[in-house]
């Protein structure tokens, strides 16, 4: 079956201006998650969405990042503002439910800022 | 949240050869475990998971590892690699009860023939 969808794979921006990253979970699964990959900050947690409830957003690194879920799919991670330091590997995963649920990761959106 | 440490970020071995990738977390309360593996340009994908029972868990592509609570480590294992397991490997932690995975700094290992 499908697995977790990241658009786009690349995105180059320039310091300043705004970007959106989007994510596809698989279908059906109600948890998604997205977390940043970069160098010498390993992987971190950013924010996580559980079906209706409000989100967890305590990894988002600044009032620069925000993200929404549309009708307890689709996800979309946004970046106002750009910096160099958001330069970074953009991973989305999904899960059934969530606890000991496996989480299930897309290939990432790679974004540098120039 | 856990601190995750993993010993070796470089791991080079020869094919047909074992490898051990070492992972020690920061807290003796109930953890979740697991070992993602990332090849090169590739999402993370997930090659076993210690959740209670057995402390020996084994996984795919011949992978397994052992929960050792009074050492709080996650060591990985695999006792002949191949060319093909040439990747990035990670330790993930999570509190029970809690979402959040804790990774890993990750360990590149490098399969030589």
């Amino acid at each position: 079956g499908a697995g977790v969808s990241q658009s786009p794979s690349n995105k180059v921006t320039e310091k300043g201006k705004d970007v959106e990253l989007r994510c596809d979970p698989i279908s059906g699964h109600t948890a998604l998650y997205w977390y940043r990959q970069s160098l010498g900050q390993g992987l971190e947690f950013l924010i996580y969405f559980q079906g209706n409830s409000a989100p967890d957003k305590s990894g988002l690194p600044s009032d620069r990042f925000s993200a929404e879920r549309t009708g307890g799919s689709v996800s979309t991670l946004t970046i106002q503002r750009t910096q160099q330091e958001d330069s970074a590997v953009y991973l989305c995963a999904s899960s059934p439910t969530t606890g000991t649920d496996t989480q299930y990761f897309g290939p990432g959106t790679r974004l540098t800022v120039l | 949240a856990q601190s995750v440490t993993q010993l070796d970020s470089q791991v080079p071995v020869f094919e047909e050869a074992p490898v051990e990738l070492r992972c020690n977390y920061s807290s003796s309360v109930s953890v979740y475990l697991f070992w993602y593996v990332q090849y090169p340009n590739q999402g993370l994908q997930l090659l076993l998971k210690y959740l209670s029972g057995s402390t020996l868990v084994k996984g795919i592509n011949g992978f397994e590892a052992e929960f050792n609570k009074s050492q709080t480590s996650f060591h990985l294992r695999k006792p002949s690699v191949h060319i093909s397991d040439t990747a990035e490997y990670f330790c993930a932690v999570s509190d029970r009860g809690d979402y959040k995975l804790s990774f890993g700094a990750g360990t590149t290992v490098t399969v030589r023939a």
